[in-house]
């Protein structure tokens, strides 16, 4: 059965120190993965998706995920954190039996300290 | 374009009584999911709609709840009767088929609180 893994339940960085978030997943075919943020209050937005081709993918706020395959992973990064980041942070995978049923881990929650 | 509308917001209600979320979706989308987020649990998804025909509802936690769709631009999730277990943040999702790719876009959530 499909799943997704963050091992990182919270996580606090400096402000202007880079971040790495960790996603692993579990999927018998080639996934779509996705990152989502959601702000206390507030829905999720997505940060980045990756469908096929470059495993390198930009989003939005100056994130990027990079997916490997050989490592079942689609970690999200960003080279230099702002206070406006802390959030709570949701790894996706596209689901068996319909692309468009999204199976999501557990979070991460992002502290940022001045 | 407005995103995807949620009503109420916050709702709060005694056990028993009967609760229905509302969800525009947005213009154009021909997908809507609802999903359920808990601290436990984490977010579910509850059921999705494929040009307003519900296709999974096996995320359905039981028979107190029931979704419908009569149109492109609404759909209600409701519970009857309501548990203190239901406490929740409900979130409504829309994306449309474009190729082999979709993206959901989430409504802001309705936090139902059952006393």
């Amino acid at each position: 059965a499909q799943s997704v893994t963050q091992p990182d339940i919270h996580i606090t960085v400096s402000e202007g120190a880079s971040l790495e978030l960790r996603c692993n997943y579990s999927y018998g075919a080639t996934p779509y993965l996705f990152w989502y943020v959601q702000s206390p209050g507030q829905g999720l937005q997505l940060l980045l998706k990756y469908f096929s081709g470059d495993t390198l993918v930009q989003g939005i706020k100056g994130f990027e995920a990079e997916f490997k395959r050989s490592q079942s992973s689609f970690n999200l990064r960003k080279p230099s954190v702002h206070w406006s980041d802390a959030a709570e942070y949701f790894c996706a995978v596209g689901a068996q039996g319909g692309y468009n049923k999204l199976i999501f881990g557990a979070g991460t929650r992002l502290a940022v300290h001045p | 374009d407005a995103g995807v509308i949620q009503s109420p917001r916050h709702e709060v209600t005694e056990m028993g009584q009967e609760v229905t979320l509302r969800c525009k979706p947005i213009s154009g989308h021909d997908y809507l999911f609802w999903y359920r987020q808990t601290m436990m649990r984490g977010l579910e998804l509850l059921i999705y709609f494929n040009n307003n025909v519900p296709i999974d509802d096996s995320g359905m936690p039981e028979d107190r709840f029931s979704a419908k769709m009569p149109n492109a631009s609404f759909s209600t999730l409701k519970i009857q009767p309501s548990e203190p277990r239901d406490s929740a943040v409900y979130f409504c999702a829309s994306s449309f088929l474009s190729g082999d790719t979709d993206t959901q876009y989430f409504g802001p959530g309705t936090r139902l609180t059952v006393l």
